[in-house]
């Protein structure tokens, strides 16, 4: 069955990044693409940006040029996403899903998401 | 601020009907299929409704969605305490060259 299973919660500084991670399983990890998406406390969500395994391309939000990293590992069927430069505006969890075929346009699975909370 | 307008709430007695629209523009919902997601607080969000109208196996007949021009909605027939939860909807904006979602729409069985 199609599984994503995302890192733990994290606590970091202001100032400082992290990089979360999203081990996928149960699908041709190549056929789909992998994306990020955010929700601060008692907001709604927010889209980050994804990433083609296939051949590593990225589209990210404007938002997060310049500051958001996404990479795939095809060996271990994983996507990571690193967010550098961090703000308390940062805390949230963070949920990666499967768009389940180049060009489906939805997200037919979500991981359990990570919580980041960014505090001094 | 959502690029996709929903209503904060809406709310119905057990076994009624409640209707969520989502409101776009041209460049998003006017231009691409339109998907809906429930939220139950405190997990991840799950796929209800995909290509304004379909539905994942799994998903029961009393969710529906249709778009119409720059609009979309989803209906919840038959509503049932389980329904409570935050539902967003979500396209693709091809002005902002991004996925967008809605502002979500928190549904209360009364």
């Amino acid at each position: 069955q199609v599984q994503l299973v995302q890192s733990g919660a994290e606590v970091k500084k202001p100032g400082a990044s992290v990089k979360l991670s999203c081990k996928t399983s149960g699908f041709t990890f190549t056929m789909s693409y992998l994306h990020w998406v955010r929700q601060a406390p008692g907001q709604g969500l927010e889209y980050m940006g994804m990433a083609n395994p296939i051949n590593g391309d990225t589209n990210y939000a404007q938002k997060f040029y310049g500051r958001v990293r996404m990479t795939t590992d095809t060996s271990t069927s994983t996507v990571y996403m690193e967010l550098r430069s961090l703000t308390s505006k940062d805390t949230a969890v963070y949920f990666c899903a499967r768009e389940p075929a180049v060009g489906a346009k939805y997200f037919d699975f979500w991981g359990q998401g990570a919580l980041v909370t960014v505090s001094s | 601020q959502s690029v996709l307008t929903q209503p904060p709430s809406v709310s119905a007695a057990s076994g009624q009907k409640v209707t969520i629209s989502c409101s776009g523009s041209s460049s998003n919902i006017g231009n691409d299929y339109v998907s809906w997601y429930q939220q139950v607080p405190g997990t991840a969000p799950k796929l209800l409704i995909y290509d304004n109208s379909k539905r994942p196996s799994g998903i029961p007949e009393r969710f529906s969605g249709s778009r119409s021009g720059s609009s979309a909605t989803l209906d919840i027939s038959g509503l049932q305490a389980g329904d409570e939860a935050d539902y967003y909807c979500e396209t693709w904006d091809t002005s902002l060259n991004f996925y967008v979602f809605g502002s979500g729409t928190k549904v209360t069985v009364l």
